[in-house]
């Protein structure tokens, strides 16, 4: 099946600094990725959806100047956390829908990566 | 605006039947997904409805009712391995977009 890998799995912060997380599809190309954000105990909540070779849609309420995404190949897209605070710990997710042989995609393959634990000291 | 509740906890036993329940009230409804999620792990899918009916798949089916906003994840022969939460999603039309639920946590007790 379709594979999506996140890197790093977990990273420790100071406030103040940026810290980049990628989320790369393995074995098919991805034109949409999505980002999720999930507290502890709580459902996922979507950030915003990255499109290759054009910009991220923010969801209402995430700032884009702080949460940079960058989708520059059918594989790869990226999410910046900028000037990180504590508030900003939490586990965050990307998806990737698969595109299937002849160009269409399916409603039932949206597969997630395994998560990226940010803590924010 | 998009609203999907579920239960926040429900337990059960080992060996017997548990029933998620879902309703949403969303613009846009493409469809619906059920996914499993281990602490600390990423979601895996479990189902996905379109029409109205049950879908079954082993252990594991799902319904759905779009007139009335409704859907359940039906478990039977519960494990231990089941203890998870389960997170129903609605695809919305034209975005590709999942809106998550607010997740159900389930304990499955020996």
């Amino acid at each position: 099946g379709a594979v999506v890998s996140q890197h790093p799995s977990r990273v420790i912060c100071k406030s103040g600094t940026s810290v980049k997380i990628e989320c790369r599809s393995l074995d098919f190309q991805a034109t949409t990725m999505f980002w999720y954000r999930q507290f502890p105990k709580q459902s996922l909540m979507l950030m915003a959806t990255s499109n290759e070779g054009s910009k991220a849609t923010y969801e209402q309420g995430v700032e884009k100047d702080k949460f940079l995404i960058n989708h520059a190949s059918l594989t790869l897209s990226t999410l910046t956390v900028t000037s990180a605070h504590p508030e900003d710990s939490s586990f965050y997710i990307c998806s990737a829908r698969a595109i299937l042989a002849g160009g269409q995609t399916s409603t039932d393959t949206q597969y997630f990566g395994p998560g990226t634990r940010l803590t924010v000291l | 605006g998009q609203n999907i509740d579920q239960p926040t906890e429900m337990t059960a036993t080992e060996g017997a039947i548990v029933q998620i329940n879902c309703t949403y009230q969303t613009s846009g409804f493409n469809g619906l997904f059920w996914y499993q999620q281990h602490a600390g792990e990423a979601p895996t899918f479990l189902s996905y409805n379109v029409l109205d009916g049950l879908e079954e798949k082993g252990r594991f089916s799902s319904f759905l009712s779009r007139s009335k906003g409704y859907s359940y994840l039906l478990l039977k022969e519960l494990q231990m391995k089941d203890s998870a939460s389960y997170l129903c999603a609605v695809s919305i039309y034209n975005t590709d977009k999942l809106i998550f639920g607010t997740g159900t946590r389930l304990q499955v007790f020996p």
